[in-house]
């Protein structure tokens, strides 16, 4: 079973500074999820992430895959409070472990 | 369209007793899938149905179980409760399932506390 490490666990930052957390795995990932989970809500796939090298942007996310795709970060430009949540990163191999989860980065944004 | 909605969203038992979990997935989703999120362990993969046919399961012991309806609604069940299941009960569902790039799409959760 792939164990996906993610860093730091918890983080709290002022409203406007950058921030990067990171996703760290023993093996190489087939593909890598990140998701963003808000109190009393279910994940929500914030970028899927598939080819080494890969950097994605998503406004004031950018997301990047490493190029041995054993390793992810998540980079947050001027953080907003709207940013705060668990920041998950997730691998499918497909197979029979289904889908498996970092335990998470709680990171609040205070305004 | 209407998202995954998963009923009860809260619910209280006891030591012993059993309980079953509903999920609706997205119109046209075949794939549903659970998980367990507790603050120790994280999230955690229970199983996977993919039209009626169980085709994932997680490390979690026998009592825990479930079903796929040829709606692709699912149940899942868990008997003989024990303190440590209070966790929040996520269920997701998917058009292909849990394969490398299928966007999967989760409910809110059913929060169950055992007492």
């Amino acid at each position: 079973t792939q164990l996906l490490e993610q860093s730091p666990q918890f983080l709290s930052i002022q409203e406007g500074e950058n921030l990067t957390v990171y996703c760290n795995s023993s093996s190489v990932f087939s593909s890598l999820q990140w998701y963003r989970q808000e109190p009393g809500e279910g994940p929500v796939l914030l970028v899927t992430v598939v080819t080494g090298g890969e950097v994605k942007k998503l406004k004031r996310l950018t997301f990047q895959f490493g190029d041995a795709r054993k390793d992810s970060s998540l980079h947050i430009t001027a953080a907003q409070p709207g940013d705060t949540g668990l920041y998950l990163c997730a691998e499918s191999g497909g197979g029979a472990d289904g889908l498996t989860f970092g335990k998470g980065t709680h990171l609040i944004i205070q305004p | 369209k209407a998202g995954v909605t998963q009923t009860p969203r809260y619910l209280i038992k006891t030591r012993g007793q059993q309980v079953t979990l509903s999920c609706s997935p997205i119109s046209g989703h075949r794939s549903v899938s659970w998980y367990q999120q507790t603050p120790g362990q994280g999230l955690q993969f229970l199983f996977e149905y993919f039209s009626e046919t169980q085709r994932n399961k997680g490390n979690f012991p026998g009592r825990f179980s479930g079903r796929q309806f040829s709606n692709s609604r699912s149940e899942m069940n868990v008997s003989t409760l024990e303190l440590g299941d209070s966790a929040l009960y996520l269920c997701a569902s998917s058009l292909g399932g849990l394969l490398a790039g299928n966007t999967i799409y989760f409910g809110e959760g059913s929060w169950l506390t055992v007492v």
